[in-house]
């Protein structure tokens, strides 16, 4: 079936980099996408891979995808503390149209 | 240009009461989806709309929720009678549509609790 799992916490230093991990299981996803969600907030979208690229960088982030492992990365680097928030991983399902299966998230505490 | 737009922003009623959550995609989407997003989870499904039809309400439990986008444009949610395990954060997404669609863009939620 279709599945995303994530780690729950990660705590970084400020200026550190910061790397978030995700699983995911279906091998026919099309895109796979990093979402960002501060308190109260919507989800804001961040990044998002296409399934026969392993890597895309923009600016601080950098995504790293391996289809054979089904495993995808955000890494964050120079980490701030506006960075804190909760950073969704979500793979788009074929089927017609772009159904995304996210995870549970993977909350990012920056201390200084 | 206008985010997705939602309504209320909070609520809170008794279990059993009816409520209504409204929703204005970005101008020009013609997709809209409602997604359920449970404390600690991500967002899950509940109905899309491409247009004015509803083609995918598979994960909307019927029984007791109701969704319409009568001229393809916003949107209502509603839920009648609430239950107290449908306290949530209800998100709504509007993107382009078409083939090349591939971003969803989320407005601000409505955050539910039933007592």
């Amino acid at each position: 079936g279709e599945d995303v799992e994530q780690s729950l916490f990660l705590s970084v230093r400020e200026g550190d980099s910061s790397v978030i991990n995700c699983t995911y299981t279906d091998s026919s996803s099309t895109y796979l996408y990093w979402y960002k969600q501060e308190p109260g907030a919507g989800l804001q979208l961040l990044t998002y891979i296409f399934s026969n690229m392993d890597m895309k960088q923009d600016q601080r982030l950098t995504v790293l995808l391996n289809k054979k492992d089904k495993h995808l990365s955000l890494r964050i680097a120079d980490t701030q503390t506006g960075d804190s928030a909760i950073y969704f991983c979500a793979e788009s399902i074929t089927g017609g149209y772009n159904k995304l299966i996210f995870g549970a998230g993977t909350r990012l505490a920056v201390h200084p | 240009e206008a985010g997705v737009v939602q309504s209320p922003r909070y609520k809170i009623i008794e279990k059993k009461q009816p409520v209504a959550f409204w929703c204005n995609p970005i101008s020009g989407h013609n997709t809209l989806y409602w997604y359920l997003q449970n404390l600690g989870q991500g967002p899950e499904l509940l109905i899309r709309y491409e247009n004015e039809e509803a083609v995918d309400d598979s994960q909307l439990p019927k029984d007791r929720f109701s969704a319409e986008r009568l001229k393809g444009v916003d949107s209502t949610l509603k839920i009648q009678p609430a239950e107290l395990g449908d306290s949530a954060v209800y998100l709504c997404a509007s993107s382009l549509g078409g083939l090349l669609d591939n971003e969803q863009f989320f407005g601000p939620g409505t955050r539910l609790t039933v007592l």
